[in-house]
């Protein structure tokens, strides 16, 4: 069975770039059937859709996020990775990787991982 | 951006029958908008129940259903069990392959 799990700091200054990567283990992130994907909730609100990419590299990013967010792909290491610069408090949540049917929704969870921006 | 739209909170009786809904902002919601959704438990990460629309994975029990009711998007919890309480969320996928979470639904079993 397909388990990822999020890695990455907890702690973020504001203006920083937030760095995650999503380990997936016993599946092949280079799989044609899926996609890969991250996903965040804000302390005691709801999921927010960030990115989704496929092993072709082709990228889909939330309109509102764009202009800040990266998202790739390591084949050699069956992990993919989050960046997203700029950080201020508002982007205060747990970050989630997730397995993605299609470009449409996840179907296998990581853990989530809490990132905090404070200075 | 489309905005998803769910009931902020519904109760439901043990062993009751309870619908949650999924509205879109823009037009009605269609199999084209490959509705999923998702069960969260407090600390727990979200859990995935149902995808394109009705959809089951082997873990979801089978007194979840999905469907479409009417221009929305819909989950039937038919029998709940106490242990269904828990926040549900649905996503919809735009144009572009763009998928909105809907706000969630906090279900209470009482």
């Amino acid at each position: 069975q397909v388990q990822v799990q999020e890695s990455g700091p907890g702690l973020v200054k504001p203006s920083e770039t937030l760095s995650l990567t999503c380990t997936v283990s016993d599946y092949s992130i280079s799989n044609s059937d899926h996609h890969w994907g991250w996903i965040r909730q804000s302390p005691g609100k709801g999921l927010e859709w960030i990115a989704t990419i496929y092993y072709t590299g082709k990228t889909y990013y939330n309109p509102s996020l764009k202009s800040r967010v990266t998202i790739s792909l390591d084949t050699s290491k069956n992990q993919f990775s989050l960046k997203l610069s700029s950080m201020t408090a508002a982007d205060t949540a747990v970050y989630y990787c997730a397995r993605f049917l299609g470009p449409t929704g996840p179907d296998y969870w990581g853990p989530g991982t809490l990132v905090t921006v404070s200075s | 951006q489309a905005v998803v739209t769910q009931e902020p909170s519904l109760t439901v009786s043990p062993g009751g029958t309870v619908t949650l809904t999924c509205d879109s902002s823009i037009g009605a919601v269609t199999d084209g908008h490959y509705p999923y959704w998702f069960q969260q438990k407090p600390g727990q990460a979200p859990r995935t129940l149902i995808f394109d629309t009705s959809h089951k994975h082997p873990w979801t029990p089978a007194r979840f259903s999905g469907s479409l009711l009417g221009d929305k998007a819909a989950l039937t919890l038919s029998g709940a069990q106490p242990e269904d309480e828990a926040d549900y969320y649905c996503l919809l996928s735009y144009t572009g392959a763009r998928p909105v979470f809907g706000g969630g639904t906090k279900l209470t079993v009482l």
